[in-house]
């Protein structure tokens, strides 16, 4: 099976843009999340999804934002960059919800904001 | 409040000696824990969980970890290091009765020298 895909691998925007990122899963994984590394702040949790739902969310501002389709694959938007947003961010996914589940991580995206 | 604590920002150890690095937890009800490795510009990779059972778990690259319920710890171990197990470790942990959110230590860097 493919392994969790992330578009792009790379990115350079300039603060006030937006941005988008996708995550497509590991095929009949049904839930998706989203952490953004730094090396400052570790690996910090966004949002996860399931069934095109949002189950959980961490501690951002509201300027980031996800989605999940229909077919698993999900996006997350920043909005309004910062200087701070530039990081790694990370989509893993699993089968279903659940304590035992396992997480599956993408590459990343790395994200530089000028 | 559910946490996970890595105390060693660094470990060094000699190649072909045995490693240790450290995981303890706080959760309320059992705990469901996670081990990942990421290496340079990579995603993070799954190496073991506990679930439930054999307090001795073993997972991928001959890596091992052992549940210890009253010290609240979750220890990875292997008996011989190879330089190639140089990368950033992290421990995760679950609660089985919280929303399934992953709770993540800060990573330990693992340096193995020839």
């Amino acid at each position: 099976k493919a392994g969790v895909t992330q578009t792009p691998r790379y990115l350079i925007k300039t603060r006030g843009q937006q941005v988008t990122l996708s995550c497509s899963p590991i095929s009949g994984h049904r839930s998706v999340s989203w952490y953004q590394q730094t090396p400052g702040q570790g690996l910090q949790f966004l949002f996860e999804y399931f069934s095109e739902t949002q189950r959980n969310k961490g501690n951002f501002p509201g300027r980031f934002s996800g989605r999940q389709f229909s077919n698993s694959r999900s996006e997350m938007n920043v909005s309004t960059l910062e200087l701070g947003d530039s990081a790694l961010y990370l989509c893993a996914s699993s089968l279903a919800l659940g304590p035992q589940e396992t997480q599956y991580f993408g590459p990343g995206t790395r994200l530089l904001v000028l | 409040a559910q946490s996970v604590a890595q105390p060693e920002d660094q470990v060094n150890v000699a190649e072909g000696n045995p490693l240790t690095v450290k995981c303890t937890y706080s959760v309320s009800g059992n705990p469901y824990l996670f081990w990942y490795v990421q290496y340079p510009n990579r995603g993070l990779q799954f190496l073991l969980k506990y679930i439930t059972g054999d307090n001795l778990v073993k997972g991928s690259y001959g890596f091992e970890a052992e549940f210890n319920k009253s010290q609240t710890s979750f220890h990875l171990k292997k008996p011989s290091a190879l330089v190639s197990d140089s990368a950033l470790y992290f421990c995760a942990v679950r609660s089985g009765d919280s929303n399934y959110q992953l709770i993540w230590g800060a990573g330990t860097k693992l340096i193995i020298k020839p």
